[in-house]
């Protein structure tokens, strides 16, 4: 089992939607849990950090569920310059290494 | 602010050839560095780290290698290429706090596309 899984997509979707992304983990000693972007051809870039509580920023919602062990990400209001792969990070023993999953890829669709 | 410089952007080798990709940081002082590569359709893997000046952690067996001869230099080296080393070469640098820990948002550089032909 991959220590931390994504649906690689594509998700087509039209512009306006509301669109939510899973990523299952398997330590379940992870402690800290991230959402990057990267843009076809650059490098990643953070989006958010996820919190126990769930995070939310702007259109942004960011959810763990730790006895489940996944994390999600939904977006509203999808816009074209959505369009990216998400990749789902986690960082399992608290330490400086973090592990990224392949990536989901998301095309927002005019 | 905090800048992260890779050269060169793409580079087209012969196997067998050596390898010397550079990666820099401005605008921070005692980083962790790290190198990652991207292969096409996969995610990121993890080549090396390193906490300062000379300390480097190889994370998988492979050809490369890496050296750290300045504070904000990290420099990814191959004797001879092989196929299998084309991707994305991505180096990224963390904040670190003193000696025990590091800051967990990693910041990404441009990223070195490699073809080994």
């Amino acid at each position: 089992r991959k220590e931390v899984e994504q649906d690689p997509g594509p998700f087509n979707v039209p512009e306006g939607a509301t669109v939510a992304f899973n990523c299952t983990y398997s330590n379940s000693a992870s402690q800290s849990f991230f959402w990057y972007r990267q843009d076809c051809r650059k490098e990643p870039k953070l989006l958010m950090s996820v919190y126990s509580s769930g995070n939310e920023d702007g259109r942004f919602t960011a959810q763990l569920n730790r006895a489940s062990q996944y994390i999600s990400l939904l977006i509203r209001d999808s816009k074209l310059s959505d369009s990216a792969t998400y990749l789902c990070v986690v960082n399992f023993f608290g330490n400086e290494k973090l592990t990224f999953g392949t990536g989901t890829r998301l095309t927002i669709i005019p | 602010s905090q800048t992260i410089h890779q050269w060169p952007a793409t580079l087209v080798q012969p196997v067998g050839s050596p390898l010397s990709l550079e990666c820099t940081v401005e605008g921070t002082s005692n980083p962790n560095l790290y190198w990652y590569r991207q292969a096409a359709g996969r995610g990121l893997q993890l080549l090396f780290y390193s906490v300062g000046i000379g300390q480097i952690s190889s994370e998988v067996p492979q050809n490369l290698s890496a050296s750290r001869p300045q504070d904000r230099q990290f420099i990814l080296s191959s004797k001879k290429l092989l196929l299998s080393d084309s991707g994305f070469y991505l180096c990224a640098w963390s904040v670190r706090f003193g000696v025990e820990r590091a800051e967990e948002t990693q910041y990404f550089g441009p990223g070195t596309r490699l073809l080994v032909l």
